[in-house]
Parts: C-alpha cells; structure tokens; sequence
C-alpha cells in the first residue's frame, strides 16, 4: 500500500507562474485535506474535502483552489505564484465516518515548493 | 486565534532522559486530541491520541496526560532515545459530524533533540 502519495516532491516557479500540486490516496479515504507547513507556525489547513466533487475553505485559502473529481486524487492548485506561497504542502487523507467517532489522518511525504 | 498552543518550542534532553511537551487548548468541545511525531523530510505520522474521557494513555514510551479543567494536554516521552529526535505536533479536533469533519487544529510543533 503507497498510503498518501504526493506529486511533485520539489517544485521551483517564478513568482506569477501556476501549477498544480496532485495528492493520490489508495485508502479509499472519504476526507481529504490540504495543508501548508511554515518554520514556527505548524501545519495549516488551506482547503479539504468531505468526498468526491466537495471542497471547503480552510484556515489559509487565499491563494489557492482545490478539485476533487475522483475520490481518491485532491489537487491544489495556484493560479499565479507568489513569493508568499513558498512553504511544504501536505496532503492527508482520513476515512472520515461522520458518526462522531474521529479517524487519524494520514499523511503524504509532502512537496517543497520554492517561488522566485 | 490560535486553537491549540504548544511548548516549548525546542527540547533538548540526555539519552535515557524524560521528554515533556505541553498543549493548551480553548474549545471545550473538542474531543479527540492526538499526537503527531515527524521526522525531516516526511509527512508527520500519528503517535498517540487521547479523548477526554480518560486522564492519561500509555503507549510504550509515550504516554498523553489529559487535564480537562486545567484545558491542557502534555506527551511524556521516557527513557528518551536519539531516535526520538524529531518534530512532535500536538492537536485537537472536534467531534467528525456532519460540518465540523473531524478538522484538526494543530500546535506549532516542538523540535525534540535527545543527545547520545
């Protein structure tokens, strides 16, 4: 089982570039969340999704857009880069019952992404 | 605001020592608090969780105490090992129904270092 796979792992753009993160999950996991990591700040959650076609803002939306057409891929995309954006994004994925039982969330190796 | 608050910010313990890591939180309603552990490089990877209904769980080494009045949970790491080293996030979340999806609020890490 790969788990949570993230694609790719080290990325460089120039500020007003785009590109799209992709996260694949082979857990058939129904959440899945995107968030980004800062020295001293932790982890912050950008966008999740409850299943396949629905997406949520999170903490630190601006900026990005997520999809999810296929239950397990959940894509981060940034439209125009900014310097702002540099920073490690993870993707995790959790089974996500709904019944008030919480599930630990799985997550991927993550992507380094520097803006220029 | 910050839902979680983490310290401290780096720990540096003797090999065969006791590591603490302290969290406070502010919502009452969380339920489901648990600890990430990760290592450069890797997406963090669950360690240990707690619920409030119970004041402490031991795993190994690691044990969470839980003070429900007091709002604060704290990860004891005994008879640390230099392969402790390495990032430790605390969390919590609230219950996974309907809207609230079992979102996780995560401290800002503790960077553990355990000398040989």
């Amino acid at each position: 089982n790969a788990g949570v796979t993230q694609t790719p792992k080290f990325r460089v753009l120039k500020t007003g570039q785009s590109m799209t993160l992709l996260c694949a999950q082979d857990m058939n996991h129904e959440y899945m969340y995107w968030y980004r990591q800062d020295p001293g700040m932790g982890l912050r959650l950008i966008h999740y999704s409850v299943g396949e076609g629905t997406t949520a803002k999170g903490e630190v939306p601006d900026g990005y857009n997520v999809s999810r057409l296929k239950k397990q891929n959940f894509l981060l995309g940034l439209e125009s880069a900014a310097p702002s954006q540099t920073s490690v994004y993870f993707c995790a994925s959790a089974p996500g019952t709904g019944r008030g039982v919480n599930q630990p969330q799985h997550f991927g190796d993550g992507t380094r992404l520097s803006i220029l | 605001q910050q839902q979680v608050k983490q310290s401290p910010q780096s720990l540096i313990v003797q090999k065969g020592g006791i590591s603490i890591i302290n969290c406070a939180y502010e919502n009452t309603a969380f339920d489901y608090f648990p600890w990430y552990q990760q290592f450069p490089g890797k997406g963090p990877a669950l360690l240990i969780a707690i619920r409030p209904d119970v004041s402490e769980k031991k795993e190994g080494r690691f044990t969470i105490s839980f003070n429900k009045s007091a709002k604060q949970f704290s990860l004891h790491i005994m008879d640390s090992q230099p392969g402790d080293s390495a990032t430790y996030f605390c969390a919590a979340s609230l219950a996974d129904r309907g809207s609230t999806l079992g979102r996780l609020y995560f401290g800002r890490g503790t960077q553990l270092t355990v000398w040989p």
